[in-house]
């Protein structure tokens, strides 16, 4: 199956942004997602971006997408101490509209 | 709209036993798909249902299998429990088009003592 890495950790304080790195490896990708997941709780679709986009903004959150470098970020603006949560990215797979392939997940932590 | 429900939320169960999970989807969506989430491997892509057939499948042994009825309702049953299928198990359905996303359910949480 295709790979998508994340790094595990990142904190920041209250009011900085946030970035989140994912890498993934399945060129022909159509779409590409952002979950939240929660203590306890189910994964929460944040946001995602098609393929053939660069950049996606919706409020505090912008998704950039390099197709070159299969580099994909999320950036949290004006982090607040509700974003602390576990983010996944994934990549779902072109010809196949149900099967996503999910990263291990960064763990926010954001420090008041 | 409602969203994904799961049901149990959490179970206990001893190894060899075997165990059923459901999952009902938003109203109007057809494809159910199932999850494990461990923390060592992450979250793995187990099998999609959609229109009561088996449209998908994970790399996982042959003690895991599925069905998904009329209503797009969808169980997943494990048999002869291993201490390693303790996991959180998720549930997301969709409507199956090209510009669908996928929503979760909270999961059920499956512990094998």
């Amino acid at each position: 199956g295709e790979d998508v890495e994340q790094s595990l950790f990142l904190s920041v304080r209250e009011g900085d942004s946030s970035v989140i790195n994912c890498t993934y490896t399945d060129s022909s990708s159509t779409y590409l997602y952002w979950y939240k997941q929660e203590p306890g709780a189910g994964l929460q679709l944040l946001t995602y971006i098609f393929s053939n986009m660069d950049m996606k903004q919706d409020q505090r959150l912008t998704v950039l997408l390099n197709k070159k470098d299969k580099h994909l970020s999320l950036r949290i603006a004006d982090t607040q101490t509700g974003d602390s949560a576990i983010y996944f990215c994934a990549e779902r797979e072109r010809d196949n509209f149900n099967k996503f392939y999910f990263g291990s997940g960064t763990k926010l932590n954001v420090k008041p | 709209k409602a969203g994904v429900t799961q049901t149990p939320r959490y179970l206990i169960k001893t190894r060899g036993q075997q165990v059923t999970l459901s999952c009902s989807p938003i109203s109007g969506h057809r494809s159910v798909s199932w999850y494990q989430q461990t923390p060592g491997q992450g979250l793995q892509f187990l099998f999609e249902y959609f229109s009561e057939t088996q449209r998908n499948k994970g790399n996982f042994p042959g003690r895991f299998s599925g069905r998904q009825f009329s209503n797009s309702r969808s169980e997943m049953n494990v048999s002869t429990l291993e201490l390693g299928d303790s996991a959180l198990y998720l549930c997301a359905s969709s409507l199956r088009q090209r510009l669908d996303t996928q929503y979760f359910g909270p999961g059920t949480r499956l512990t094998v003592l």
